[in-house]
């Protein structure tokens, strides 16, 4: 149990557009979601976390008008990446959890790798 | 601040034991998690310490001392297939994990 995917696993777009990434959780209600940001041989930086029906809170110098998340559902959060530039190419890798508030594991999708040209 | 130290690359042999350490400094603490992620994949839940001591799980075990701020992920009988990244992150009192830049463990034959 607790399998969550991410679609698409890969994608290659424009400078100037806009990217969606899915999140879906498979098998569990995830109450909160997390979209971290991977650059190579660097660590997972948080970009967001997210309950289901609210805002996301986000890290401190990620813009929330570029990077628009929504969790509209318990198995489903989304993140836009709006006009895209070649530095926003990354490892982008979302995440749940059953609970909030706890020390719940956190439930990794398989990333989405994101390149704009 | 709050801060994740852990060694940037590590070498061992196929068969061998391998220790990773971790040192981290978090407002309030939660428990102490270690994930494997391989190249160009996402994290893989190994474990989870909240109190001291060693917790064992097949090959793989997790140390933690509270008062030295200190966890050890301990990788026993290497295999090739261990050679991945070891990421230890920290839970702090607000429930956020701080990761560690992570470990790169190389496995030769």
């Amino acid at each position: 149990g607790a399998v969550v995917s991410q679609h698409p696993s890969r994608v290659i777009c424009k400078s100037g557009t806009s990217v969606k990434i899915e999140c879906r959780s498979l098998d569990f209600q995830a109450t909160t979601m997390f979209w971290y940001r991977q650059f190579p041989k660097q660590s997972l930086m948080l970009m967001a976390t997210s309950n289901e029906g609210s805002k996301a809170t986000y890290e401190q110098g990620v813009e929330k008008d570029k990077f628009l998340i929504n969790h509209a559902s318990l198995t489903l959060s989304t993140l836009t990446v709006t006009s895209a530039h070649p530095e926003d190419s990354s490892f982008y890798i979302c995440s749940a959890t059953r609970g909030t508030g706890g020390p719940y594991e956190q439930y990794f999708g398989p990333g989405t790798r994101l390149t704009v040209t | 601040g709050q801060n994740i130290d852990q060694p940037t690359e590590m070498t061992a042999t196929e068969g061998a034991i391998v220790q990773i350490n971790c040192t981290y400094q978090t407002s309030g603490f939660n428990g102490l998690f270690w994930y494997q992620q391989h190249a160009g994949e996402a994290p893989t839940f190994l474990s989870y310490n909240v109190l001291d001591g060693l917790e064992e799980k097949g090959r793989f075990s997790s140390f933690l001392s509270r008062s030295k701020g200190y966890s050890y992920l301990l990788l026993k009988e290497l295999q090739m297939k261990d050679s991945a990244s070891y990421l230890c992150a920290a839970m702090d009192s607000n429930y956020q994990l701080i990761w560690g830049a992570g470990t790169k463990l190389i496995i030769k034959p």
